[in-house]
């Protein structure tokens, strides 16, 4: 079974402008989250998607914002980027339930993101 | 206070060596715990998870977690050079949450 994969893998892109990264789970996954990895804050948790509606979000402003597909597929969007928003950006899909809960993530391999 | 603590590391072990790796958390309302270990460069990789209270054993990982003390932990025996990677702790419960990680490294 093929793993989650990330496009671009890498990104470089001035102040101001706005970003959009993309999210293909393993197949039959439906819960997809998104995350903010830099050396300062860690790994932190932007946002989670199940049946293409937000279940869950980290604190992050309203600049990052995301959306899922009926394919499970999902994109997240940064505007007006600012040079703190250089980061690894990294996609996890999971089985999920309608219930809620965290089970198993499997992370892809991320997107670099790199603002000048 | 951090919502998730892990001992800050390095931690180095020699070879054969059992590595223990410990984490805190604050929200006591926390349902689901994991432990990842991220290689330098890639992406983080599930190792345990575990729901209730108690000991969780996978090969030469045990998970312990302790929901009253609000305290998870990771053992790793024998432990192998390979090992040597950081270890990120994650708590569910709406969001998820990380620790900072701990670096390991086992000294051959």
């Amino acid at each position: 079974k093929a793993g989650v994969t990330q496009t671009p893998r890498y990104l470089i892109k001035t102040r101001g402008q706005q970003v959009t990264l993309s999210c293909s789970p393993i197949s039959g996954h439906r819960s997809v989250s998104w995350y903010q990895q830099t050396p300062g804050q860690g790994l932190q948790f932007l946002f989670e998607y199940f049946s293409e509606t937000q279940r869950n979000k980290g604190n992050f402003p309203g600049r990052f914002s995301g959306r899922q597909f009926s394919n499970s597929r999902s994109e997240m969007n940064v505007s007006t980027l600012e040079l703190g928003d250089s980061a690894l950006y990294l996609c996890a899909s999971s089985l999920g339930t309608q219930t809620g809960g965290w089970g198993t993530q499997y992370f892809g391999p991320g997107t670099r993101l790199l603002v000048l | 206070q951090k919502e998730v603590e892990q001992n800050s590391g390095p931690l180095s072990v020699p070879e054969g060596a059992i590595a223990s790796l410990n984490c805190t958390y604050s929200d006591r309302g926390s349902q689901s715990f994991f432990w990842y270990r991220q290689y330098s460069g890639k992406s983080p990789e599930l190792i345990m998870s575990i729901y209730s209270n108690g000991d969780k054993e996978d090969g030469r990982f045990t998970a312990q977690l302790n929901k009253a003390s609000q305290y998870v932990s990771l053992l790793i025996r024998d432990s192998q050079p390979s090992d040597s990677a950081t270890y990120l702790c994650a708590v569910g419960k709406n969001d998820m949450r990380f620790g900072a990680g701990t670096r390991l490294t086992v000294k051959p």
